[in-house]
């Protein structure tokens, strides 16, 4: 397997402009994770989806972060508009099984976003 | 609000010399894992622990979990630079798929 596929690897876009950022979870996996990293605060959960579904949302900054699943194998988030201070390592991971607590969950190569 | 507060932030070693890292919180976890992660990469498991008193083995690595499951250890013996990286602590503590992770721990290992 491929494991998890983020794109792009690297976004540099303008203050208000909309980032789209897409993720292709691993193959089978039922749980697939939303996070980003920075320095200040470390790795922070925003979103997660199971089969899906969104199960948990409460780490979504502010209404202007949107997070989308159509399918099983392809997941989105969106920043409009994008703001300097949402510049970040996005990650997506996946897990396999049905969330139990010692799941492994399979990190993607993560996106930079720099937001000017 | 579940805090994960890991400690050093940062360790800069020699090659051959012991360390230890610690991950520590008010909350009890139903598990807790270790990750790895390189620059440009995203965090790789390296082990799940979930019984109190737990202790587990990967090569150099010796992993603990503490008796009341609210922390837990990573040991590395003789530290290698293939061992540096950024080390996270990760705690499951509702049995579902959520993860809170810990700040990290940045660790340089120098030939």
């Amino acid at each position: 397997d491929a494991g998890v596929i983020q794109s792009p690897r690297h976004e540099v876009t303008e203050m208000g402009q909309e980032v789209t950022l897409r993720c292709k979870p691993i193959s089978g996996h039922d749980y697939l994770f939303w996070y980003r990293q920075t320095m200040m605060r470390g790795l922070e959960l925003l979103i997660y989806f199971n089969n899906n579904v969104p199960i948990d949302d409460s780490g979504m900054p502010e209404d202007r972060f949107s997070a989308k699943m159509p399918n099983a194998s392809f997941s989105t988030l969106k920043i409009q508009p994008s703001e300097p201070r949402d510049s970040a390592v996005y990650f997506c991971a996946s897990s396999p099984l049905a969330g139990g607590y010692t799941d492994t969950q399979y990190f993607g190569p993560g996106t930079r976003l720099t937001v000017l | 609000t579940q805090l994960l507060e890991q400690s050093p932030q940062f360790l800069s070693i020699q090659e051959g010399e012991n360390l230890t890292v610690y991950c520590n919180s008010s909350s009890v976890f139903s598990s807790l894992q270790w990750y790895r992660q390189e620059p440009g990469e995203g965090p790789v498991l390296l082990v799940t622990v979930v019984t109190g008193g737990e202790v587990k083995k990967l090569k150099r690595l010796t992993f603990q979990f503490g008796d009341a499951r609210k922390d837990s250890s990573l040991h590395i013996t003789a530290a290698q630079p293939g061992d540096t990286g950024l080390y996270l602590c990760a705690g499951n503590y509702n049995q579902g798929g959520k993860l809170i992770f810990g700040q990290g721990t940045e660790l340089s290992v120098k030939p």
